[in-house]
């Protein structure tokens, strides 16, 4: 079935560094593609999004491109900020929306 | 315009009980899903309702239900508690089934807690 796999956290980088966010997925069609943020005590909110092979989605400096060839969606910031600290789900829609396990992201001052 | 409402946001519980809990969808969104988020197991499927059907389930016993109202608002009920059950619950809403083109706008969700 459909999964999604991206990498374990967490994650501390120092303000102004540069985030990588691996997410791979499995898919048996053509599914749509997905960052999506949880901030402490609240829902899931969506970061961007990609429906189709080659689009970028981008949203408040945070890009992800979808690559069919490498079935690859990883998300990248080119200078965080301590206001990015968060856990991060990369997610896939195809017959249900799938999620990852997300990973924690702290940036320190 | 208001973003998913669901409530409450907390409930305790004994074990055996029941439990129902509510989700209003953004206005005009006519998919519904529900998540179990735990540590352990992350976020996993419950059920997508679109236009009060059920489209799709994911692998949780039968004590889990749900059901869609004409007015797109939806609840999940779950019998006979366990301590096990004890999980925040998602709730998103989508244009589209499956979220799909559009992804999913979430609620805060509800914190359950079996004792």
């Amino acid at each position: 079935g459909d999964s999604v796999t991206q990498m374990e956290g967490p994650v501390t980088l120092s303000e102004e560094a540069f985030l990588t966010i691996n997410c791979t997925y499995t898919a048996t069609g053509y599914p749509s593609l997905f960052w999506y943020v949880q901030y402490p005590g609240e829902g899931l909110q969506l970061l961007l999004k990609a429906t189709k092979a080659d689009d970028k989605g981008s949203n408040k400096g945070f890009e992800a491109t979808y690559r069919k060839e490498t079935t690859s969606f990883h998300l990248e910031k080119g200078s965080v900020q301590v206001s990015d600290s968060a856990v991060y789900f990369c997610a896939l829609s195809e017959y249900d929306m799938r999620f990852g396990a997300g990973t924690r992201l702290t940036v320190k001052p | 315009k208001a973003g998913v409402t669901q409530t409450p946001r907390y409930l305790i519980k004994t074990r055996g009980q029941q439990v129902t809990l509510s989700c209003s969808p953004i206005s005009g969104h006519r998919s519904v899903s529900w998540y179990q988020q735990t540590p352990g197991q992350g976020l996993q499927f419950l059920f997508e309702y679109f236009s009060e059907t059920q489209r799709n389930k994911g692998n949780f016993p039968g004590r889990f239900s749900g059901r869609q109202f004409s007015n797109s608002r939806s609840e999940m009920n779950v019998s006979t508690l366990e301590l096990g059950d004890s999980a925040l619950y998602l709730c998103a809403s989508s244009l589209g089934d499956r979220g799909l083109n559009y992804g999913y706008t979430f609620g805060s969700g509800t914190r359950l807690t079996v004792v």
